[in-house]
């Protein structure tokens, strides 16, 4: 069974839309992130949480907007939507550990953004 | 600022080959690297990391990597490969600091595996 559930995995919008991308994860995980990989670019870090406090955005629109209503929940919402939001949105956790940076993140499968 | 450079989009190779899926990287540090794999329909997984010790880790599912730092490569390598083994494979690249779980990515090597 899938520890870290993203919904839905394929999403049609249109052009100005505004949608919301889905992340749980099961495996008691304490930091949550989200990552983009689009057509032409490698997987992208787009923000990262901890103890649900945003502690990295590397993300320049406002227009992506993370919500994290519980300790396993990083849902973002994606405002204004344009063609080039197109992209797979990967959300992913990692276990509470030493820290540092060599933190294993386990991944979703992704949810398939179009934007038309 | 830190990149990784996969240099081979797609590998093809025969059942119980060797392999090698190049991995190169940018970083002025010292840098924390990974290798994760994507199977069809699915999130990616850890394969491997790197930190310090000996240059050559062991993973999962009998792939190994060699990190060369004079050559600023960590290169995965299996010994034989199984069809099951036909996937995406990710080499990422973090440093040191502060843990915020950014990971940079590669584009990926798509490694298909004839029976």
């Amino acid at each position: 069974d899938p520890k870290i559930i993203q919904k839905p995995k394929y999403l049609v919008a249109v052009t100005g839309s505004e949608k919301i991308l889905i992340c749980e994860q099961y495996l008691g995980h304490n930091a949550m992130y989200w990552y983009r990989q689009s057509a032409k670019k490698p997987l992208e870090f787009m923000f990262s949480y901890s103890y649900q406090k945003l502690m990295d955005n590397q993300t320049a629109s406002s227009r992506f907007q993370p919500q994290s209503s519980k300790k396993n929940h990083l849902d973002l919402q994606i405002t204004a939507l344009k063609p080039d939001d197109s992209a797979t949105y990967f959300c992913a956790s990692s276990p509470p550990g030493t820290g540092g940076a060599l933190e294993t993140l386990y991944f979703g499968s992704g949810t398939r953004l179009t934007v038309l | 600022a830190q990149s990784v450079t996969q240099p081979d989009a797609r590998v093809t190779v025969s059942e119980g080959a060797s392999l090698q899926l190049r991995c190169k990287y940018s970083y002025s540090g010292t840098p924390y690297l990974f290798w994760y794999v994507q199977y069809p329909r699915q999130g990616l997984q850890l394969l491997l990391k790197y930190y310090s010790g000996d240059p050559v880790v062991q993973g999962v599912n009998g792939f190994e990597a060699e990190f060369i730092k004079s050559n600023s490569s960590f290169h995965l390598r299996k010994a034989s490969v199984h069809w099951s083994d036909s996937a995406v494979y990710f080499c990422a690249v973090s440093g040191t600091g502060a843990n915020t779980g950014k990971l940079t990515f590669g584009h990926g090597t798509i490694l298909r595996v004839h029976p």
